[in-house]
């Protein structure tokens, strides 16, 4: 089946250490997005791509970081993770804009990002 | 700018009971509304979708939900809840005519419904 794959599904990280989330996909849309969601709050977008072009939110702290190498795959680096970085991390897609399904965002299961 | 109110933080309800919950939105321009479910530690799974045509929306899981424009309303409905439905209900928008790379959804802030047997 089409899918939105996130790995790992859970992460435990020490304050300050690098860490890399990864997500992958199955459907072959154009546009990606990382989304934070702390607890009992609202998804919060990060970024996103539409295919290369990275686009971020403007209230997204610089510890935050994405690559997307090809159409499938897209990471999520926090360079220096702090206690408030602890959060689910979802990756969603969506079509390019014009398909029937644009607008439509595809998540995957998250990540849930624990910072010791 | 869009918005989205979720007016229930909460809703307890008993099962077999109908459970409705409220979604107001504020937009200048048309938009698509959506309605997704979150399970614990789980993604988001989009319950259901208005884009256009028919105001009375259906679907997964015996869910259904009515646009109304006037109201700047979409609220959630289900005549008989299960204790499987327990789970936060998230309502978002986002702007059709909004073209190139972003079709951004604007999410409002959850109602969890807790299903009592």
């Amino acid at each position: 089946d089409a899918m939105v794959i996130q790995n790992p599904r859970y992460q435990v990280t020490q304050f300050g250490k690098p860490v890399t989330l990864s997500c992958s996909q199955t459907l072959n849309h154009n546009v990606m997005y990382w989304y934070q969601q702390k607890s009992s709050q609202a998804p919060k977008l990060l970024f996103h791509y539409y295919d290369k072009d990275f686009n971020n939110e403007a209230d997204t702290p610089d510890n935050f970081q994405s690559r997307r190498p090809n159409t499938s795959f897209c990471f999520l680096d926090i360079r220096s993770p702090g206690l408030g970085d602890a959060a689910m991390y979802l990756c969603a897609t969506t079509p390019t804009w014009g398909s029937t399904l644009y607008n439509e965002q595809f998540f995957g299961p998250g990540t849930r990002l624990t910072v010791l | 700018a869009q918005s989205v109110t979720q007016l229930d933080s909460q809703v307890p309800v008993f099962e077999e009971a109908p459970v409705e919950l409220r979604c107001n939105y504020s937009s200048s321009v048309s938009v698509y509304l959506f309605w997704y479910v979150q399970y614990p530690n789980q993604g988001l799974q989009l319950l259901l979708k208005y884009l256009s045509g028919s105001t009375l929306v259906k679907g997964i899981n015996g869910f259904e939900a009515e646009f109304n424009k006037s109201q700047t309303s979409f609220h959630l409905r289900k005549p008989s809840v299960h204790i499987s439905d327990t789970a936060e209900y998230f309502c978002a928008v986002s702007n059709p005519n909004y073209g190139g790379s972003q079709g951004n959804l604007i999410f409002g802030k959850g109602t969890k419904l807790s299903v009592k047997p």
